[in-house]
């Protein structure tokens, strides 16, 4: 199985501005993804990242609003740019396990992110 | 779109049975994954089946009918740290599609 951290793991944050969320791994996996999840909701996919490419995002996200960088096998960062109160919510980092046994995904603790 | 229903609420008393079911669009699938999240928290990895059948460990067993697009969750001896959301997850090609989650409440 693999950890995974993410910082901050809390913050309050003003319209306009941007936060970067950072996720790191305790070892090398080929697929990362990050999720968006309002309370007492289930999970939405934002977008894959893997490796050596551009993230690939879901519908109804783009990269202008959530740039993706993942620079190594082991880490990610996600940017909430331009925040409004709408993108309030708890951001989840994620790893495919990469065993070879289920592909199941790991998940990191998340971040709350309020924006006022 | 890529559906995936699961009932949103459930509650059950404790030392109990209980049954998840969940339901998926079976284009593209390459298997079916459950999750347990905790209030707070985030989602823990419970079980996957990509065969049809049941996949029993411990306490917890999962059953996949790929034909039907079908799975179940069951929870055998229910202690009130079941108390959680159980989000159902589908690998539809590449994509991995999560269900809305269902609420359980383990009561006394």
């Amino acid at each position: 199985s693999a950890v995974i951290s993410q910082k901050p793991s809390r913050d309050i944050c003003q319209r306009g501005t941007s936060l970067t969320i950072q996720c790191q791994v305790d070892s090398q996996v080929t697929m990362m993804f990050w999720y968006r999840q309002q309370p007492g909701q289930s999970l939405t996919l934002i977008a894959t990242a893997n490796q050596g490419s551009e993230a690939t995002y879901e519908s109804g996200f783009v990269i202008d609003k959530f740039p993706i960088s993942r620079p190594n096998l082991t880490f990610s960062t996600l940017t909430v740019s331009n925040m409004s109160p709408e993108d309030s919510s708890i951001y989840l980092c994620s790893a495919e396990g990469g065993q070879g046994l289920y592909n199941e995904q790991f998940f990191g603790p998340g971040t709350r992110l309020t924006v006022l | 779109g890529q559906n995936i229903d699961q009932p949103t609420e459930m509650t059950a008393t404790e030392g109990a049975i209980v049954q998840i079911n969940c339901t998926y669009q079976t284009s593209g699938f390459n298997g079916l994954f459950w999750y347990q999240q905790h209030a707070g928290e985030a989602p823990t990895f419970l079980s996957y089946n990509v065969l049809d059948g049941l996949e029993e460990k411990g306490r917890f067993s999962s059953f996949l009918s790929r034909s039907k697009g079908y799975s179940y969750l069951l929870l055998k001896e229910l202690q009130m740290k079941d108390s959680a959301s159980y989000l159902c997850a589908a690998l539809l090609g590449q994509n991995f599609v999560f269900g809305p989650g269902t609420r359980l409440s383990v009561l006394p």
